[in-house]
């Protein structure tokens, strides 16, 4: 059975930390991981990884995969209260037009000030 | 460009109703699918499309119906509403690749529709 599993499931920091967010995953005919944000709305778009070793970055956040080892960290650097949201890791399935995801729990930002 | 569009943003019902969930985008995406969210669940596909005329079910599609009449609208039924169904749902669409002809995982969601059922 697929599966994208994620951890912590909650983690609550001081702004100015540092933290990193884990995503690994089961499943067969991988294409793609993708990281959204979620703020008490709609999730919005962070990044879409489908090669090994290649760090994306957008501002503070970065993020890369592992095929090897099926997994994907998020980084977000000096936090601020604004980063407080929901991240949620999304895995892509190859072998097919239907562009479907897979989607894991989500792990809960806390950033305090 | 409005993007995906939902409506209504919060419905109340009552268990037995029947109600009819909207989305549009005006994107000309092809894909389109539902999802429900519910605490600590992530989101779950519920049911999705690959273009007009085109559906198919998703991990959890029991007690909704869909179906695709054109590119742009993408409705979601409740057929007997039931507790269980409480839940927050959103619409995502997104677009083709042509020269891979491959959906984009990239999805693009609604601002979701909250759902309560007594």
């Amino acid at each position: 059975e697929d599966k994208v599993v994620q951890s912590p499931l909650s983690l609550v920091v001081h702004e100015g930390d540092t933290v990193t967010l884990n995503c690994s995953y089961e499943v067969t005919n991988f294409r793609s991981l993708l990281w959204y944000k979620q703020e008490k709305k709609a999730p919005t778009f962070l990044f879409m990884l489908t090669s090994s070793g290649i760090e994306k970055k957008s501002g503070r956040l970065s993020s890369i995969l592992d095929k090897k080892e099926l997994f994907s960290i998020l980084n977000i650097t000096a936090t601020q209260t604004g980063d407080s949201a929901i991240y949620l890791c999304a895995v892509g399935h190859r072998g097919s037009t239907l562009g479907r995801l897979y989607f894991g729990r989500g792990t809960q930002l806390t950033v305090w000030p | 460009n409005a993007g995906v569009t939902q409506t209504p943003k919060f419905q109340v019902l009552k268990t037995g109703q029947s109600m009819t969930l909207q989305c549009a985008q005006d994107m000309n995406h092809e894909y389109m699918s539902w999802y429900r969210q519910d605490p600590g669940m992530g989101l779950r596909l519920i049911h999705y499309s690959v273009g007009a005329g085109i559906t198919d079910q998703g991990e959890v599609p029991n007690g909704y119906n869909v179906s695709r009449s054109t590119t742009e609208d993408f409705p979601l039924r409740l057929l007997s509403a039931a507790p269980s169904q409480t839940s927050v749902y959103f619409c995502a669409s997104s677009y083709s690749l042509p020269t891979q002809g491959l959906v984009t995982d990239t999805q693009y969601f609604g601002p979701g529709t909250r759902l309560t059922v007594l």
